[in-house]
């Protein structure tokens, strides 16, 4: 039973370029959520996503991040024009439900780092 | 504005003693709380979790316990393996947005022989 699966696990863009980072949940998995980590800071939400559907993107920056989950085929963080500020570990969680209240139900991937030159 | 605060960056504990790892939060909407482990180059586990109805929770070697009045809680780690050397995190949310989860900045324990 694989676990949460993200690629590519390093991904270096030059400044102006676009980042695609995909994230496969969990089989059985509908619930998918992003965080990233900036260098000595802890994880912070960015996204939350169901199958199709925007849930909760109040942690996502205004301009320039986006994010699906299709109906078929894995979730996508999508990072247009790339900054140095947007070096960081992104990383995917899913859960076969809302976590409500969050438990051990909800698995992370191993994580993508962006290194923006 | 950081909610949840680990004010060490690390520890380092012989192996056998105890790991008290600290916590801090200011958000009283703040219900749930929870630990993760986090190994390099791999994504945060689940490790414990505790229910603000509650004042301590137990798993095998790891205890948490909180301090609602304080906004405080603590991860004792007892006895302490070379293998429980990582980062750990804690992490906060409230129920009405239960999806999700304020984590503090993580504090690196380093198990020594």
């Amino acid at each position: 039973n694989a676990g949460v699966m993200q690629n590519p696990r390093h991904l270096v863009r030059r400044r102006g370029q676009e980042a695609r980072l995909r994230c496969s949940p969990m089989k059985g998995h509908s619930h998918v959520y992003w965080y990233r980590q900036l260098p000595e800071e802890g994880l912070k939400f960015m996204v939350y996503l169901q199958k199709e559907n925007i849930i909760d993107e109040s942690g996502m920056p205004k301009e320039r991040f986006s994010a699906e989950f299709p109906k078929e085929g894995p979730s996508i963080l999508r990072i247009q024009q790339v900054v140095r500020g947007d070096s960081a570990a992104y990383f995917c969680a899913s859960s076969p439900r809302r976590q409500q209240p969050p438990n051990e139900k909800l698995f992370f991937g191993s994580g993508t780092q962006l290194s923006v030159l | 504005d950081q909610q949840v605060k680990q004010n060490s960056p690390s520890l380092s504990v012989q192996e056998g003693r105890i790991s008290i790892l600290n916590c801090d939060y200011t958000n009283s909407m703040f219900d749930y709380f929870l630990w993760y482990k986090k190994y390099p180059a791999e994504g945060p586990t689940f490790l414990i979790s505790i229910s603000s109805i509650k004042d301590k929770n137990e798993d095998g070697r790891f205890t948490v316990f909180l301090n609602k009045s304080a906004k405080h809680l603590s991860l004792h780690i007892v006895p302490s393996q070379p293998g429980d050397s990582a980062v750990y995190f804690c992490a906060a949310s409230d129920t009405g947005t239960a999806s999700k989860l304020t984590f503090g900045t993580g504090t690196r324990l380093q198990v020594t022989l």
